[in-house]
């Protein structure tokens, strides 16, 4: 079974930069289908953050940016902030199935 | 505005069948996958299984196959997740969510507030 994985947690200062990476085991992974992100703030719904490997839906900060490199991704959070605390999921498609991450979860100290 | 409203809480028994649901409104229900994704407390997201509203053709994680069925109703604007027998090891967050796929984009670009099921032994 196909896997995506992450750190499991991240944590840094307001206004500092984060990034969480996410690699994938199968060549599907980015080599063929996208990776997308999701922001899970506690007590609501996934939210997308980022699709297509690099790009933010409308009303998503430019502080929140994302990158593909061969079968690996990463989400970049710059100028963090206290609601920002929550946890992140990639997620792509290999063929047959679609998988997430097992999520990060980001603490602002 | 695109909305997917899901079903409220529930309190089951192991062993006791149930039936949850995913409302959409706001574009054409036919058009787009609706994905179900689980969460355990204190755990990350899962994906379960895929349904087509215009055929109902669906697919799942081999990690729930067998266990849960995904369901249509098109007259109804209705998507549905069903178990046939509950165990406590079910008691998680249900999210339905639409799949956008754009070429080789597959993501889910809006989710369901989620569901809560709670199974007691």
């Amino acid at each position: 079974q196909s896997v995506l994985t992450q750190p499991p947690s991240v944590s840094g200062a307001p206004g500092q930069r984060l990034t969480i990476s996410c690699t994938g085991s199968s060549s599907s992974f980015g080599a063929v289908y996208d990776f997308h992100w999701y922001q899970h703030l506690p007590g609501g719904a996934p939210k997308l953050l980022i699709y297509g490997n690099s790009n933010r839906p409308s009303g998503v900060p430019a502080r929140f940016s994302a990158s593909r490199s061969g079968t690996s991704a990463s989400l970049a959070i710059t100028g963090l902030q206290a609601d920002d605390e929550g946890d992140y999921y990639c997620q792509s498609y290999d063929g047959s199935h679609w998988v997430f991450g097992g999520g990060t979860k980001v603490t602002v100290l | 505005e695109v909305r997917l409203v899901q079903s409220g809480a529930e309190v089951k028994k192991s062993g006791e069948s149930l039936k949850i649901s995913c409302s959409v409104s706001g574009y054409g229900f036919t058009s787009y996958r609706i994905g179900w994704v689980r969460q355990v407390p204190g755990k990350g997201l899962e994906w379960m299984a895929m349904i087509s509203p215009s055929d109902s053709d669906s697919n799942y994680s081999p990690s729930f196959q067998g266990h849960v069925i995904v369901s249509a109703d098109k007259s109804a604007n209705s998507a549905s997740l069903q178990w046939g027998s509950l165990e406590a090891s079910d008691t998680a967050i249900y999210f339905c969510a639409r799949l956008r796929i754009v070429g080789n984009r597959h993501y889910f670009d809006s989710w369901g507030q989620g569901t809560l099921v709670t199974v007691s032994s």
